[in-house]
Formats: C-alpha cells, structure tokens, sequence
C-alpha cells in the first residue's frame, strides 16, 4: 500500500490562482515531512520541510505547508501561482525501517501554470 | 555548491545486457541512495548505502545490486536488464548518520530504455 498519498497527479491553474497540493501520510509516531520540486529538465531540490516546532512552515519561492497531526496531512500552499511555478511536486516522509532512516515519496502532482 | 553527477543521462540497452549506472557526489557524505521514478508512481527506493562497502535494500531491489568501494561514488548495476527496468534512476546523497533527516541532494537523473 502506498504510504504517502498525494490526492491530485495533474493540476492546472492560471497565474496569480491559489495552490494546494494535498499530502496525507500512513505512519504513527513521529515523522519528518518534505515536499520536493522539479522543474523541467532539473534535478530534484528541496522547497521546504518540517521536523518540529510551528506546522506552518515556510519555503522558498513563497510555498508553505501546514502540518496537521490529527489528519496526517503536510499540504502544500501558495497564495498566487506563476508561470515558473510549472514543476512536479513530491511530498515525503521519513520512515525509520529496521533501524536505518528512509525517505519515502508520494506519486507527485504535476503543476502546469498557464499565463 | 553542492553537486552529485550521474555519468549518463541517457542509456539504450538491449535485454540481458549488463548495465552500470555512476553516481559521484562531492560534498563527502556519508549516506547515498538510489531511486527510480515512474509516472505515477513517484520515486522508490531501490537500494542505498550509508558507508563505505555498506549496503541496505531498500523496498524494491529485485534486478538490482550496488557497489560503494569510495564514499564519494556509488554505483548501481543492472545484472540482465528487462524491459521493465526502462525507467529513469537518479541518485541522491545526504550527510550524517543513517538517522540524520537531513536533505537530500538529487543528481539531474539517467534515462534508461531498455529494448
């Protein structure tokens, strides 16, 4: 079964529209959660992540997620979208599995923004 | 800057071929990793490495073995490729212990087609 579901595998929106991009997680216990962007053509990097503290978390090029304990949710947000916000989105959470610390990823929402 | 280089971007493969995929990182971490990713089904874990001549399965190792004789490379070797294994594979190394949850820092990536 899969154990980090991302609810939408394409999404397309205009400019300044709002962004969410939905994460639910199936683990019990403490968890370090990531979303991961990759633009056309790059590698992987890192938007933002959350390992304690605030669940409002905030990342670069003005995403945030919100971590809902209660829900496990970790959801993706930005207020007005751009162009250059046309990338695949990876949420990922960090499993300890036999002692060793595994990151593992949801299928990806692909964002397509048009002008 | 940080930097992990995969050798090929690009592979064609004929069935039953033995296939070596390079990955090289320069920040001298000590963990690395191997993904593929399929559409649809987001990145997973084929194998990783968390020291010299260490090696731990990840969930989906079938086809697959790897080889860290340096810390700052770690190969991935298709034994007998199959048309099922045409995928792209990217590699990704973080620092620290195994425990650390710690970024991850992505190579761009090596497409494999496998005839």
């Amino acid at each position: 079964a899969q154990s980090v579901s991302q609810h939408n595998h394409h999404v397309i929106l205009s400019e300044a529209a709002s962004l969410e991009l939905g994460c639910n997680y199936s683990y019990g216990g403490t968890v370090n959660l990531f979303w991961y962007v990759q633009y056309p053509g790059q590698h992987l990097q890192l938007l933002l992540k959350y390992f304690s503290g605030d669940p409002l978390v905030k990342g670069i090029k003005g995403f945030e997620a919100e971590f809902i304990k209660s829900k496990f949710s970790f959801n993706l947000r930005k207020p007005s979208v751009q162009w250059s916000d046309t990338a695949e989105y990876f949420c990922a959470v960090n499993r300890i599995s036999g002692g060793y610390n595994k990151l593992i990823f949801g299928a990806g929402t692909r964002l397509a923004v048009h002008p | 800057d940080v930097k992990v280089t995969q050798s090929s971007r690009y592979l064609v493969k004929r069935t039953g071929e033995k296939v070596f995929l390079e990955c090289v990182q320069d920040m001298d971490h000590e963990n690395m990793f191997w993904y593929r990713q399929d559409p649809g089904l987001g990145l997973r874990l084929i194998y990783f490495s968390y020291d010299v001549k260490m090696k731990e399965k990840g969930d989906i190792p079938e086809g697959y073995s790897v080889s860290r004789e340096k810390k700052e490379r770690f190969s991935l070797i298709l034994e007998s490729a199959s048309t099922n294994q045409t995928s792209m594979y990217l590699c990704a190394s973080r620092s620290g212990t195994l425990r650390n949850t710690g970024e991850l820092f992505f190579g761009e990536g090596s497409r494999l087609t496998v005839l």
